[in-house]
């Protein structure tokens, strides 16, 4: 049974172009969450995703930051006209179906470069 | 008000001591709490969860929850070189899930 599975594990972009990240969350698994790192700092919620729907969005940026989770394939998350401050690991993690078992599994992340 | 609380650390002990893991939490109606553990450049791996008030042990590890005082906690016993990380507080209700800062402790040999 394979982890949540995220790709690319390194990206380099340079200021103004987008970054496109993906997560496929473990089998069986329809819940995925996305969250930002920064260095030294703790993670910080951005969005939770079931399939085709945005369930809570709370953490996004208002703009340039979107999410997707659709019937077929991976999570994406874009982030468009990338800035430095955009510089980050960013986590994916998901969960299986139920309230009480909303235990997390974690990706290995994607560590965004912005140059 | 933060959501969930943690002392940033650094937090040292000795090898073979107990650490002693601390997190608060602002939501009353908080369902389930977790520990995770994370090395320097890796993922977040979970540890230990606990829904219910009172001590869940699993190895060296204990997890203790008071749901009236809103306080989860961690002990380590017998604490390792290996041990030195940064451990993550999760709080979780309706499967949506917050995170402390991190407490970063460090196990000196």
């Amino acid at each position: 049974n394979a982890g949540v599975m995220q790709n690319p594990r390194h990206l380099v972009r340079r200021r103004g172009q987008e970054a496109r990240l993906r997560c496929s969350p473990m089998k069986g698994h329809s819940h995925v969450y996305w969250y930002r790192q920064l260095p030294e700092e703790g993670l910080k919620f951005m969005v939770y995703l079931q399939k085709e729907n945005i369930i809570d969005e709370s953490g996004m940026p208002k703009e340039r930051f979107s999410a997707e989770f659709p019937k077929e394939g991976p999570s994406i998350l874009r982030i468009q006209q990338v800035v430095r401050g955009d510089s980050a690991a960013y986590f994916c993690a998901s969960s299986p179906p139920g309230f009480r078992e909303n235990i997390q599994y974690f990706g290995a992340g994607t560590r965004l470069s912005v140059l | 008000q933060k959501e969930v609380e943690q002392n940033s650390g650094p937090l040292s002990v000795p090898e073979g001591a107990i650490a002693s893991l601390n997190c608060t939490y602002s939501d009353r109606g908080s369902q389930s709490f977790f520990w995770y553990r994370q090395y320097s450049g890796k993922s977040p791996e979970l540890i230990m969860f606990i829904y219910s008030n009172g001590d869940k042990e699993d190895g060296r590890f204990t997890a203790q929850l008071n749901k009236a005082s809103q306080y989860v906690s961690l002990l380590i016993r017998d604490s390792q070189p290996s041990d030195s990380a940064t451990y993550l507080c999760a709080v979780s209700q309706n499967n949506d899930m917050r995170f402390g800062a991190g407490t970063r402790l460090t196990v000196k040999p």
